[in-house]
């Protein structure tokens, strides 16, 4: 298996933009997470998923981010518009169907970086 | 919700010493605490994980060990080699939502 992919691997973009993440989890994963990573607030859980559906979002900072997914092998994860303060390394991650007590194995990350 | 605080922040010792990085958590109802390594650049990785059953977990030079009544758990690398240098990352589960709560990562280096 490939593990988990995201794309892009970077992303340079305007204030004001939207930017979309991707991130194909590893077949058969139950679980999808969608993580940032910066130097201030450390890794900070955004989004999950169980079988496609979203279970919780609390962790999405504000309503500029939004998160799908469509299928069980493909998610997205949307700033619009994007801010300077957006800027860090986003991961994906999945697991099999222990959630958060299993292994969560995560994506290369895309760098963000918003001026 | 659970809290996760992590020290040091960084660490440095000599090929062949140990390392030790400590944890706590606040949520007393957290059963599950693994930890990831992350090398520079790198994406985070699973090393090791315990749960409340257990006191202490070995894998080869690294070992992870609880004590649920002070609510604290700690990382033992043993005879540290150079390519143990990362950043490693605890975390305790929050049982109100279930998801990981990670502490702020303790930089490790290894000098030859």
């Amino acid at each position: 298996d490939a593990g988990v992919i995201q794309s892009p691997r970077h992303e340079v973009t305007e204030m004001g933009q939207e930017v979309t993440l991707r991130c194909k989890p590893i077949s058969g994963h139950d679980y999808l997470f969608w993580y940032r990573q910066t130097m201030m607030r450390g890794l900070e859980l955004l989004i999950y998923f169980n079988n496609n559906v979203p279970i919780d979002d609390s962790g999405m900072p504000e309503d500029r981010f939004s998160a799908k997914m469509p299928n069980a092998s493909f998610s997205t994860l949307k700033i619009q518009p994007s801010e300077p303060r957006d800027s860090a390394v986003y991961f994906c991650a999945s697991s099999w169907a222990g959630g958060f007590t299993d292994t969560q194995y995560f994506g290369p990350g895309t760098r963000l970086t918003v001026l | 919700g659970e809290n996760v605080e992590q020290h040091p922040s960084t660490l440095s010792v000599q090929e062949g010493d140990s390392a030790v990085i400590k944890c706590t958590y606040s949520d007393s109802a957290s059963n599950y605490f693994p930890w990831y390594k992350q090398e520079l650049g790198k994406r985070p990785q699973l090393i090791i994980d315990i749960r409340s059953n257990v006191g202490e977990k070995k894998d080869q030079r690294i070992a992870v060990t609880l004590n649920k009544t002070a609510k604290h758990f700690s990382l033992h690398i043993t005879e540290t080699q150079p390519e143990d240098s990362a950043v490693y990352f605890c975390a305790g589960q929050d049982n109100q939502g279930g998801k990981l709560i990670f502490g702020q990562g303790t930089e490790l280096s290894v000098k030859p």
